[in-house]
């Protein structure tokens, strides 16, 4: 168990529909990163959050957007949901340090929110 | 090009042998490194850190060539519950993120 939790933990969509996902970091942990795995794929970065805001992100549009709660919870919304977007959501907590450079440490995963558009 | 490459596999291996995987890396950037496993539906877990210098933990043995970009994890004495999917993994403090490899799938048999 890595104490990080998602919810819900699968849904169904269809096209055209928002979605947000909810994910409790592990105690102690400041960053939350998001990823998108399809099935036969790697986990592929989407964004992370550090102090409430965005502070990297990978090759995603912009209807995939997030948010960082002051306690390090996090949502993950996707707007205008499209067929691709099925798949695996994953939410990995760490713990990176202040200034100019960054610790990428171990990630810790919940279990993942498991989307299906229609 | 993707940021992290590795085969695909599957490797398919019978129980006591040795393998290795293989990873490469494009940005010169990254400055972390690690392997994780992930079981089938089931969440990443990490593996190991890699160093340059190379590291081992038990029959687990990852090494990082930085002039090659290139990682490497072998697994000796392999066992049945070795099973699982292996992601290479590299981190970039710069842009704050840390890349997946799209994995080897690993199945040993009996």
């Amino acid at each position: 168990e890595t104490g990080v939790t998602q919810s819900p933990t699968h849904l169904i969509k269809t096209r055209g529909q928002q979605v947000t996902l909810r994910c409790s970091s592990q105690s102690g942990h400041n960053t939350v990163s998001w990823y998108q795995q399809a099935l036969g794929q790697g986990p592929q970065f989407i964004f992370q959050y550090y102090r409430e805001e965005e502070n990297g992100r990978g090759n995603f549009p912009p209807r995939f957007s997030g948010l960082q709660f002051p306690n390090y919870s996090s949502e993950l919304n996707v707007n205008a949901l499209e067929l691709d977007d099925s798949a695996l959501y994953l939410c990995a907590s760490s713990i990176e340090t202040s200034g100019a450079t960054r610790n990428t440490g171990e990630l810790f995963f919940g279990e993942g929110s498991r989307l299906t558009v229609l | 090009r993707k940021e992290v490459e590795q085969d695909p596999g599957p490797f398919n291996v019978p129980e006591g042998a040795t393998v290795a995987f293989n990873c490469t890396y494009s940005n010169s950037a990254s400055q972390s490194f690690f392997w994780y496993r992930q079981d089938c539906r089931k969440e990443p877990k990490l593996l190991m850190s890699v160093y340059s210098s190379g590291n081992e933990d038990g029959r687990f043995t990852a090494q990082l060539n930085r002039a090659s970009q290139y990682i490497s994890l072998l697994i000796r004495d392999s066992k049945l519950s070795d099973s699982a999917t292996y992601l290479c993994v590299a981190g970039y403090s710069s842009a704050s993120k840390i890349i997946f490899g799209s994995g080897t799938r690993l199945s040993i048999r009996p």
